[in-house]
């Protein structure tokens, strides 16, 4: 079984729409990140948070909110779609002390398109 | 401001041949570094990482990289490239948050 796990894989929306990308983990990990990828852009970090009590905004958080429901669970929500949040969505962990806890673990990603 | 630099866009390289793969990061402290492997419709795996003492690192895959605080560069290389290498690579820099490069696609010609 995946150590990172994120639903849906892929999803297609319509402008306005709200909608959910989870993301589950089992290795125990207390951070996990929320990330996107744009084709030539690299890596960008939405949100990051350290555990269940700890949400920080990263590079570019407008638009979009998050909810650590457990230590294992962390969700993306984008509340109102839009057509310039069709990326590549990346869930991430990591975790064990030290400077272990800035290896990170990645899921398989979310392939959002807005329509 | 941090960032991270990877000037080649895209190299292609014979197999069996050398490669190097650079990255050059602008930041406050000297952060911890990453390199990292995508294939396509895959996520991200991480290839191999600089945390403290000895600046050249060994990872999976035959992969190493050689850190140079002067330069402020983390450049990735192999001795001889394996036409299954062929990917996306990324450099990610930080502590605690980190940033990525945009990403070298390296295409192995056999």
């Amino acid at each position: 079984d995946a150590d990172v796990t994120q639903t849906p894989r892929n999803r297609i929306t319509k402008t306005g729409k709200r909608i959910m990308l989870e993301c589950s983990q089992t290795k125990g990990h207390d951070r996990m990140y929320w990330y996107r990828q744009d084709p030539g852009l690299g890596l960008q970090l939405i949100y990051y948070s350290f555990d269940v009590k700890d949400i920080n905004k990263g590079e570019i958080s407008d638009g979009y909110s998050v909810s650590r429901q457990a230590q294992a669970k962390f969700s993306l929500s984008l509340e109102s779609a839009i057509p310039n949040q069709t990326a590549l969505y990346f869930c991430a962990t990591s975790g064990g002390g030290g400077g272990t806890y800035n290896e990170q673990f990645f899921g398989p990603g979310t392939r959002l398109t807005v329509l | 401001a941090q960032s991270v630099t990877q000037p080649d866009i895209h190299i292609t390289v014979s197999e069996g041949a050398s490669l190097e793969l650079r990255c050059n990061y602008s930041y406050g402290a000297t952060p911890y570094l990453f390199w990292y492997v995508q294939s396509p419709g895959q996520g991200l795996q991480l290839l191999l990482k600089y945390f403290s003492g000895d600046t050249l690192v060994q990872g999976i895959k035959g992969f190493e990289a050689e850190f140079k605080r002067s330069q402020s560069s983390f450049n990735l290389r192999k001795p001889s490239v394996h036409w299954s290498d062929a990917a996306e690579y990324f450099c990610a820099v930080g502590i605690n948050q980190f940033y990525f490069g945009t990403g070298t696609s390296l295409t192995v010609i056999p």
